[in-house]
């Protein structure tokens, strides 16, 4: 079993500050997903990563292969940032293993 | 283009009923997944389906579930006699076929999830 572990689990952070949003996993994968579920429940996909570094507008993702870790970077975070941050692993491309998500608020 | 929809949204059934959530994944998607989450609590793998293959069944808490997917599209997941643990948020989510690692670049697109309530 692929055990993955999100830190931290809750994290307030004032508007424009930079944030960082860690996982590890256990055993190798084949591929790193990142997700972001909003209040509400509704779930996006932002990054899946299998080595180095994808960047998408203030959003970051990273990933060591070696050291079975990846993380999440917000830059000049914003109140809408705020939102549960999933981090998912799959070593088959067949079933995901979830990590429980960090929850952000970024207040103004 | 159209995600991935799910049905009925929200969902009251008493204890001991049997209820039906319905998904229907983007089209041309050969992989299919449920996954459920508690108030407050994680994503829970339920099950998933690969094109004609055999779907894993692994992460069914009971035998009071089942799914099934017909003609490679829509899925339906049955819950039997159910209990006030079963409420939760009932997810779907569909991917397209994996060809490769280097072109795997589609990630998971997940439905709005249907809201179940056992009372």
């Amino acid at each position: 079993k692929n055990e993955v572990e999100q830190s931290p689990q809750n994290l307030t952070a004032q508007e424009g500050e930079f944030i960082t949003i860690n996982c590890s996993y256990s055993v190798g994968i084949s591929a790193l997903h990142w997700l972001q579920q909003h209040p509400g429940g509704g779930i996006v996909s932002l990054f899946m990563l299998s080595s180095g570094k994808k960047k998408h507008g203030r959003l970051i993702a990273t990933i060591n292969i070696q050291e079975k870790h990846s993380s999440l970077h917000i830059t000049a975070s914003h109140p809408r940032d705020s939102a549960v941050y999933i981090c998912a692993v799959t070593y088959n491309f067949n079933k995901f293993y979830f990590g429980s998500g960090t929850k952000l608020n970024v207040k103004p | 283009g159209a995600g991935v929809s799910q049905s009925p949204s929200n969902k009251v059934t008493e204890k001991g009923k049997d209820v039906e959530l319905r998904c229907d994944p983007i089209s041309g998607h050969t992989a299919l997944y449920w996954y459920r989450q508690s108030l407050g609590q994680g994503l829970e793998f339920l099950i998933y389906f690969q094109g004609n293959s055999a779907p894993d069944k692994s992460g069914l808490p009971s035998d009071r579930f089942s799914a099934e997917r017909t003609g490679g599209s829509v899925s339906t997941l049955t819950i039997q006699r159910t209990q006030q643990e079963d409420s939760a948020v009932y997810l779907c989510a569909s991917s397209p076929a994996w060809t490769g690692l280097s072109s795997y670049n589609s990630p998971l697109h997940f439905g709005n999830g249907t809201r179940l309530t056992v009372t």
